[in-house]
């Protein structure tokens, strides 16, 4: 089975601070995405990354940029944290190259709260 | 621009009776579409998804879905609903770009 992990559950952060959310993934997948989600208004796409130091932007980007250095892991950063990006950050795989047909493997998330 | 609706914030259905989430999606080309499940405190899984061909789809837990090209509609389905099955349902559309997500179903099965 696919697994991807993210490293915290749960995260409690202070307005400004810089935050890394990491995401790992173990089944030699290409693409990989951040998503954040928001009571009513679903999943939404913040960055994406198709191979190793390749990144593309999603819906909302503003306030956050992302790292992939090695094919497993792509990190969120939010470079100076506000209130409003409190929420539920999940991160997903995909395999087989750029093909949109197969599903997305996603972890458990990380609610983080920003003070 | 992809996009997906789910037009009923909340489903609520009583144990063994049949279950129905909606989904329309807009799209420009082929769709392929996906639903997902998220119970609390977990992230999502995969349910089932239509890329072509038969335009009933069945996947986990026995969950089914049609393709309905001309109402442009995804609709979930199940048979006889379960307690278990209380959770929020995502609908997804692919067209040539990465996942577009619906806002989310919250089915409620009561005992």
């Amino acid at each position: 089975d696919v697994k991807v992990t993210q490293s915290s559950r749960y995260l409690v952060k202070r307005t400004g601070e810089k935050v890394f959310l990491e995401c790992v993934q173990d089944m030699d997948h290409e693409n990989m995405f951040w998503y954040r989600q928001d009571p009513g208004l679903g999943l939404r796409l913040i960055y994406f990354s198709y191979d190793v130091k390749m990144k593309e932007k999603g819906d909302i980007p503003e306030g956050y940029s992302v790292s992939r250095e090695k094919k497993e892991r792509f990190s969120l950063i939010l470079e100076s944290a506000s209130t409003n990006q409190t929420s539920m950050y999940l991160c997903a795989s995909r395999g087989r190259g750029g093909s949109l047909d197969n599903e997305q493997f996603f972890g458990p998330g990380t609610r983080l709260t920003v003070l | 621009a992809q996009s997906v609706a789910q037009p009923e914030d909340q489903v609520n259905v009583a144990e063994g009776n049949p279950l129905t989430v909606k989904c329309t999606y807009s799209v420009s080309g082929n769709p392929y579409l996906f639903w997902y499940v998220q119970y609390p405190n977990r992230g999502l899984q995969f349910l089932l998804k239509y890329i072509t061909g038969d335009n009933l789809v069945k996947g986990s837990y026995g969950f089914e879905a049609e393709f309905n090209k001309s109402q442009t509609s995804f609709h979930l389905k199940k048979p006889s609903a379960l307690v278990s099955d209380s959770a929020l349902y995502f609908c997804a559309v692919s067209g040539n770009t990465p996942l577009v997500f619906g806002k989310g179903t919250r089915l409620s099965v009561i005992a």
